[in-house]
């Protein structure tokens, strides 16, 4: 099984800032099968990447994925309120989830 | 557009079978990969198995010998059976369709709480 590490736990930051999200993975994720979700209080996961670094439908351009291998990353380039959520990275060659960053407001 | 609507108990005593159904509506139950994934706080997100209208099903390994997922195709509804249950199977469950990859969520429902207690 493919464990997913998720780091920060939380991350506390202003509207405007950048928000650097790590995803580390216990073995390689083939063929890039890495996503992200986005998750508010009360809601559903919401799919906002896909295959490390496609933006999934409606999903603004503020939102960017990269890695490969090992090592994922979600960059929120300038966080607005809408975006303080919980963020999960997911590999679905198999299928496992990380625990979850909280971008919460500073 | 597609939407989900998870029914079923909210609450089951231990060591029985929880039963959960999710309806279908506003498209194609032929489009998507049918899964079930539970939320707790102690252990996140888990995936705990799909059907496609194949008849194809994939579990996860750590919950096979205790899962039934199936789908009814006239109803268009899906359902989850998880036998011998403990407090442990107490989560938030989300029905979750996947279109272009069979582990690519991109479709829930808003999910159903089930406790299990006496």
């Amino acid at each position: 099984e493919i464990v997913l590490t998720q780091s920060p736990v939380t991350l506390s930051l202003s509207p405007g800032e950048r928000a650097t999200l790590s995803c580390r993975a216990s073995q390689s994720v083939p063929n890039k099968f890495l996503a992200w979700y986005q998750q508010k209080p009360g809601q559903a996961p919401r799919l906002l990447i896909y295959a490390a670094s496609t933006r999934a439908t409606g999903i603004p351009d503020r939102f960017s994925g990269s890695g490969s291998g090992t090592g994922f990353t979600l960059t929120i380039s300038r966080l607005e309120h809408e975006d303080f959520a919980v963020y999960y990275c997911q590999q679905y060659d198999s299928s496992t989830f990380g625990q979850g960053t909280k971008v919460e407001i500073k | 557009q597609v939407q989900l609507h998870e029914s079923g108990p909210g609450l089951v005593n231990p060591s029985e079978t929880l039963s959960l159904t999710c309806t279908v509506s506003g498209g194609s139950i032929k489009s998507y990969y049918w899964s079930w994934i539970r939320q707790t706080p102690g252990k996140g997100l888990e995936w705990i198995g799909y059907v496609y209208y194949s008849g194809r099903t994939k579990y996860n390994p750590s919950l096979q010998s205790r899962v039934t997922i199936s789908l009814d195709m006239s109803g268009n509804q899906l359902s989850l059976k998880l036998s011998s249950v403990t407090a442990a199977d107490t989560a938030l469950y989300y029905c979750v369709g996947a279109s272009q990859w069979e582990l690519l969520f991109d479709l829930w429902g808003q999910g159903a709480l089930v406790t299990v207690s006496s």
